[in-house]
């Protein structure tokens, strides 16, 4: 079945400490985003990337950095920088007008 | 001011209601629109998309009037698994789409 993993469902993470959080996609799209969602919010854009070795700044880049070595896998790392982590974070691959999200990972700042 | 904004509600609504959420965006170089599903603690899914003619499916209708800058959604006879949080988007050229806070809906029995 073609579609995005997300992978850990729920992380923990001490104070201080960088995490990685996997996207990986098997539907040949070009286009792959993250965001971030907290309670009673929308999502908001962390960093996305149109192509290959190429991504931009969202609107909350701040704390975060992002890698596209692959067409298939768009990692997201929080780093000790980012002050405020604990949240839901989305990500997804575009295709033509549609967005197809993964089911997202919890993290929690303990 | 934010690219998308919506009433985030809640709205709750008896079983069989017509209830209806509007959006407006901000950018006019927006160029395409949708709704989007989002159950609890899940990912958002595609409800519908949006045209300037109006299209519907099923209990659902969307409309967008590109003159004054909003979307609306409106949905029929209110359904218990209606109840979730559904997300205006704007789109714009170069794949990047802006999502609206969401509008919570409960569906009572």
């Amino acid at each position: 079945d073609g579609g995005i993993t997300q992978s850990p469902k729920y992380l923990f993470r001490k104070e201080g400490q960088n995490v990685t959080l996997s996207c990986e996609q098997n539907l040949n799209h070009d286009a792959m985003y993250w965001y971030r969602q907290d309670p009673g919010q929308g999502l908001r854009l962390i960093y996305y990337s149109q192509i290959v070795n190429d991504f931009q700044k969202g609107d909350i880049a701040e704390g975060y950095s992002v890698s596209r070595e692959k067409k298939e896998s768009f990692p997201l790392t929080v780093t000790s920088a980012q002050k405020n982590p604990t949240a839901f974070y989305l990500c997804a691959s575009t295709y033509n007008t549609e967005a197809f999200f993964g089911q997202g990972t919890r993290l929690t700042v303990v | 001011r934010k690219e998308v904004e919506q009433d985030p509600g809640p709205f709750n609504v008896p079983e069989g209601a017509t209830v209806a959420f509007n959006c407006t965006y901000s950018n006019s170089a927006s160029q395409s629109f949708f709704w989007y599903r989002q159950d609890c603690r899940k990912e958002p899914k595609l409800l519908m998309s949006v045209y300037s003619s109006g299209n519907e499916d099923g209990r659902f209708t969307a409309q967008l009037n590109r003159a004054s800058q909003y979307i609306s959604l409106l949905i029929r006879d209110s359904k218990l698994s209606d109840s979730a949080t559904y997300l205006c988007v704007a789109q714009r050229t170069g794949n990047q789409f802006y999502f609206g806070t969401g509008t919570s809906l409960t569906v009572i029995p």
